[in-house]
């Protein structure tokens, strides 16, 4: 199997920009997670969904962050409009149930300027 | 809300040494426990995963205790190498449908 597989590797955008990160998780995993990794901040979860439902969103920021899950083999992150804030590490992360077993993509690194 | 303690940040030890990282949580009703590696630029590895009813766990030369009572696991990496140096993360489940909480990491450095 190939893993996780997200896309870009890198972005650098200007602010108020849409960005669109994507993943594919691993095929036959029920579980997929996105978070984001800052120096500051280290590891957040920012949504957990579980067979396509989102489950926990709590970690959102705020409204102009959005994922969907339209099927088991895609997801997307949205960060509209983006912020110099918004600069990080992106992770999207899958699990075959639950959040106890995590495979990690390689990750998007977002720079806002 | 759990909380995820790693310390020190950084660690710098010559090669051949065996050495201990440690993690502490705030709230010791956890699922599971998990060491992971995360190179520069790279995604997290998953190194061990300790389930709340174990002590440790082994893998190679790692070995990963659990104190649950104590909120407190121990990485222990004998005759460490150069290829050790990386980030290492813990990171603790507090409940089956629940979700990883993360420290910041210890970023070790082994001198050849």
């Amino acid at each position: 199997d190939a893993g996780v597989i997200q896309s870009p590797r890198h972005e650098v955008t200007e602010m108020g920009q849409e960005v669109t990160l994507r993943c594919k998780p691993i095929s036959g995993h029920n579980s997929l997670f996105w978070y984001r990794q800052t120096m500051m901040r280290g590891l957040e979860l920012l949504i957990y969904f579980n067979n396509n439902v989102p489950i926990d969103d709590s970690g959102m920021p705020e409204d102009r962050f959005s994922a969907k899950m339209p099927n088991a083999s895609f997801s997307t992150l949205k960060i509209q409009p983006s912020e110099p804030r918004d600069s990080a590490v992106y992770f999207c992360a899958s699990g075959p149930s639950g959040a106890y077993e995590q495979y990690f993509g390689p990750g998007t690194r977002l720079t806002v300027t | 809300k759990q909380e995820v303690t790693q310390i020190p940040a950084a660690l710098s030890v010559p090669e051949g040494e065996n050495l201990v990282l440690n993690c502490s949580f705030t709230d010791s009703a956890i699922y599971n426990l998990q060491w992971f590696r995360q190179d520069p630029g790279k995604g997290l590895t998953s190194l061990l995963l300790i389930q709340s009813s174990q002590r440790e766990q082994t893998s190679g030369r790692l070995n990963a205790s659990l104190d649950k009572s104590s909120g407190r696991s121990t990485l222990y990496i004998a005759a460490s190498q150069p290829g050790d140096s990386a980030t290492y993360l813990c990171a603790v489940v507090g409940g089956a449908n629940s979700k990883l909480t993360f420290g910041k990491g210890i970023t070790l450095s082994v001198r050849p």
